[in-house]
């Protein structure tokens, strides 16, 4: 079974819609992160928290919000679908700060919002 | 915060050594040199990281200029797998905190 998984894979919506993503791990990380990607760019940061009490804004949090439900958990909502939010969206984990902290990529869920 | 410049695209045989290349001129003496590869249609993977000294793994070496203002992520062997765009990143800190540019897309040849 896969350490990080992503619900739904793929999902089409339309503007205005309450959309959320799902992320579960069970690598027994506390670090979780959201990520997005258009298409020919790298990934920006989202959201991420670093344990189940904390919660940070990334880089491009607006139009966008989390909740960490469980320690293996963390959805990210999007509030009111716009179509310059379809992107491919990745959760990734990390353990506590220190030499082995990489981090773990889930298989992504790619929203198109029409 | 500090960034990284890398050539959009390089092709490799495969079974020969392939050397991608990274410009970091403004690196802190705090941060640290990660590299992923996202492979196609999946998300990103870790690949290896450094500070200040040169790293091996499994998957490749790291190789670290000693002002740190560029480094070298090496394969030692391509193979079709490895093609994929790899992402050389700074981070303040050992990893939490990633941001990615554009990458290179390493093309490898049978």
């Amino acid at each position: 079974d896969a350490d990080v998984t992503q619900t739904p894979r793929n999902r089409i919506t339309k503007t205005g819609k309450r959309i959320m993503l799902e992320c579960s791990q069970t690598k027994g990380h506390d670090r979780m992160y959201w990520y997005r990607q258009d298409p020919g760019l790298g990934l920006r940061l989202i959201y991420y928290s670093f344990d189940v009490k904390d919660i940070n804004k990334g880089e491009i949090s607006d139009g966008y919000s989390v909740s960490r439900q469980a320690q293996a958990k963390f959805s990210l909502s999007l509030e009111s679908a716009i179509p310059n939010q379809t992107a491919l969206y990745f959760c990734a984990t990390s353990g506590r700060e220190g030499w082995d902290n990489e981090q773990f990529f889930g298989p992504g869920t790619r929203l198109t919002v029409l | 915060d500090a960034k990284t410049t890398q050539p959009n695209s390089m092709e490799s045989n495969e079974e020969e050594p392939v050397h991608l290349p990274c410009n970091h001129s403004t690196i802190s003496g705090t941060d640290y040199i990660h590299w992923y590869r996202q492979l196609p249609s999946q998300g990103p993977e870790y690949v290896i990281h450094g500070l200040t000294s040169n790293v091996n793994n499994r998957m490749a070496s790291l190789a670290i200029a000693e002002d740190r203002k560029s480094s070298t992520l090496i394969l030692h062997r391509a193979t079709l797998r490895d093609a994929a765009v790899y992402y050389c990143i700074l981070s303040p800190n050992a990893g939490n905190m990633l941001t990615f540019g554009g990458g290179t897309r390493l093309m490898v040849k049978p």
